[in-house]
């Protein structure tokens, strides 16, 4: 079967650093990625992540640890405009994406 | 990025009715794909094709059917729409080089 699980939501402060994490088990892994997504809108892309460490891309970055099935997407110096929801999937082969049901963060003032 | 459009991008209907979907893209992406999100279960693959030869049936694929006309169009069908249909359908293309998925900007149906 396939699992992906991730906070159902989250706050922060304008400016503050806020952790989103996934862990997952899946059939087939061949990456994954990070999606944002606002109310009512497409998601959009932030991040792929296939082999384990650290990627930075300027105030986000993510993690991955393929041996843990485990990773988070880190914002740092957020925004207001940071409200939405976070998406993690796991590429299981042939781009067949498999989600999460998301993680919606509300920064307020 | 992947120029992706999806049409209609609102839509109700009534129970019974047939519906189509339709997408186009301008990037010359040969992998195309029809989601459907709904509150608190997230994105969910209904139908991928890989070329205009391959379709393949996704986790959801009961209910709906697909048609890929040409590289740039695939398009998904309700033969019978019900109220549980009702949802946000996406559309969305790989790029080949980088795996990455883009998504067109969504069609909201709602079944009476």
């Amino acid at each position: 079967g396939q699992n992906i699980d991730q906070p159902t939501e989250m706050t922060a402060t304008e400016g503050a650093i806020v952790q989103i994490n996934c862990t997952y088990q899946t059939s087939g892994f061949n990456g994954l990625f990070w999606y944002q997504q606002h109310a009512g809108e497409a998601p959009t892309f932030l991040s792929y992540n296939v082999l384990d460490g650290l990627e930075e891309k300027g105030r986000f970055s993510s993690f991955l640890s393929r041996s843990k099935g485990y990773s988070y997407l880190l914002l740092k110096e957020l925004q207001m405009k940071d409200s939405a929801s976070y998406l993690c999937a796991v590429n299981t082969g042939f781009q067949k994406l498999v989600f999460g049901t998301g993680t919606r963060l509300l920064v307020s003032p | 990025d992947a120029d992706v459009t999806q049409t209609p991008r609102n839509r109700i209907t009534k129970t019974g009715k047939r519906i189509m979907l339709e997408c186009s893209q301008t990037k010359g992406h040969d992998r195309m794909y029809w989601y459907r999100q709904d509150p608190g279960l997230g994105l969910r693959l209904i139908y991928y094709s890989f070329d205009v030869k391959d379709i393949n049936k996704g986790e959801i694929s009961d209910g709906y059917s697909v048609s890929r006309q040409a590289q740039a169009k695939f398009s998904l069908s309700l033969e019978s729409a019900i109220p549980n249909q009702t949802a946000l359908y996406f559309c969305a293309t790989t790029d080949g080089r980088t795996d990455t998925q883009y998504f067109g900007p969504g069609t909201r149906l709602t079944v009476l």
